[in-house]
């Protein structure tokens, strides 16, 4: 069955540092990656998704994440982050139809990103 | 405003009791999913429904029920025998069933306790 890894389930950093929240999939067939954004006391907002082209996707807020086949990883970058940017920060990967996950997205255990002035 | 709006937000629950959290979306999406989400968890999912009148069971479905009579409408209800039921519970829907390249759409979530 497929899984994500998010190998950080906590990121401290101070305002206007860059960041580096890591995830990790099982490689299948298809790979369709996704990034998404919890803010506190909220449902869930998607950030960036890859599904095919290029490997370096983006969002509008400044994020980006590059899928990187041969390490099985998709990590999510930004340059600079604000205050604004705490939140926690979900990977997921759609799972395989025939498989146990029937299509539906597979989550990892949540980043919680922590921007500190 | 086209959304999903999940009710109560706060909600307890009495040792033996049932109880039914609401989720309603007007987006016209066919499919609707309940996600349980425990602290350093993630998400996991309970049950979806792809269509009306149908619905399948996810990964964590023992001691949950749901139903799908209305396209705008999939209630989770929390049984007695969900032996651990305290959990921030999230409710999404999508255009169509596994969607490739259709985002889901989340609700704010309910906060269910157990007393």
């Amino acid at each position: 069955a497929q899984s994500v890894t998010q190998l950080d389930s906590q990121v401290p950093v101070f305002e206007e540092a860059p960041v580096e929240l890591r995830c990790n999939y099982s490689s299948s067939v298809s790979v369709y990656l996704f990034w998404y954004v919890q803010y506190p006391n909220q449902g869930l907002q998607l950030l960036l998704k890859y599904l095919s082209g290029s490997t370096l996707v983006e969002s509008i807020n400044g994020f980006e994440a590059e899928f990187n086949k041969s390490q099985t990883s998709f990590h999510l970058r930004k340059p600079s982050v604000h205050i604004s940017d705490t939140a926690e920060y979900f990977c997921a990967v759609r799972g395989d139809f025939y498989g146990g996950s029937q299509g539906n997205l597979i989550f990892g255990k949540g980043t919680k990103l922590s921007v500190k002035p | 405003d086209g959304g999903i709006t999940q009710s109560p937000k706060y909600l307890f629950r009495k040792e033996g009791q049932n109880v039914t959290l609401s989720c309603e979306q007007n987006l016209n999406h066919d499919a609707m999913y309940w996600y349980r989400q425990d602290p350093g968890q993630g998400l996991r999912l309970i049950y979806y429904s792809q269509i009306v009148n149908d619905f399948q069971k996810g990964d964590i479905a023992e001691g949950y029920s749901v139903s799908r009579e209305k396209k705008e409408s999939f209630p989770l209800t929390v049984t007695s025998a969900q032996k651990n039921p305290t959990a921030f519970y999230l409710c999404a829907s999508s255009i169509v069933p596994f969607p490739t390249n259709e985002k889901l759409f989340f609700g704010s979530g309910t906060q269910l306790s157990v007393l």
